[in-house]
């Protein structure tokens, strides 16, 4: 069974904090990792995707990836009010299955002004 | 450019009648992906579409759920007979390619009496 976990929060920063959002995986195999924010009643939003060891940069954004470890966190500098929202992590799945992804459960994030 | 889109937004119905939703994924996406979100369950994958060919349709839940994809610019995702444990937010996305980021439509809020 292919699993993604996170921790379901709420996780609670002041504003200007840095935020860091964790995800595990269980299938080695996975090749593309998704980072989505999800405000309460609208659909997910793509926000970082990561395809290689290592850090990736977006704006405020940065998407840290660890295959070995089977692991991938999101860091959101500068935390405003507006970041309030959960975020779900999301993994390729494997062999015939390739296209689809296996979502987390998400973390609830509160950004406090 | 027009996201994905999806109707009806909110739809109310009785036990035991048929519900069909429908989606348009983004021009060029290749593949189509059905979800269904629930507060217990979190986000879970239905179906998948690859160049109209259903992929992989593992998470349907039973029989009374049918999609289809005749065209590369209409899915449709069935449900009879509804039943109350169908309550849920079912969400249609859309990606160039397996394994890209896919692009979620804002999804239909389903309220089986």
């Amino acid at each position: 069974q292919k699993e993604v976990e996170q921790n379901s929060g709420p996780l609670s920063v002041p504003e200007g904090a840095i935020a860091s959002l964790n995800c595990t995986y269980s299938d080695r195999g996975s090749q593309s990792f998704f980072w989505y924010r999800q405000y309460s009643g609208k659909s997910p939003e793509l926000i970082m995707f990561i395809y290689s060891n290592g850090d990736k940069e977006d704006g405020r954004f940065t998407a840290q990836l660890n295959k070995a470890s089977q692991y991938v966190s999101l860091l959101i500098r500068d935390s405003q009010p507006s970041d309030s929202a959960t975020y779900l992590c999301a993994v390729n799945g494997y062999g015939g299955s390739q296209g689809n992804l296996i979502f987390g459960k998400g973390t609830k994030l509160s950004v406090k002004p | 450019d027009a996201g994905v889109i999806q109707s009806p937004r909110h739809e109310v119905t009785e036990m035991g009648q048929e519900v069909t939703l429908r989606c348009k994924p983004i021009s060029g996406h290749n593949s189509l992906f059905w979800y269904r979100q629930t507060m217990m369950r979190g986000l879970e994958l239905l179906i998948y579409f690859n160049n109209n060919v259903p992929i992989d349709d593992s998470g349907m839940p039973e029989d009374r759920f049918s999609a289809k994809m005749p065209n590369a610019s209409f899915s449709t995702l069935k449900i009879q007979p509804s039943e109350p444990r169908d309550s849920a937010v079912y969400f249609c996305a859309s990606s160039t390619l397996e394994g890209q980021p896919q692009h979620f439509g804002d999804g239909t809020r389903l309220s089986i009496l």
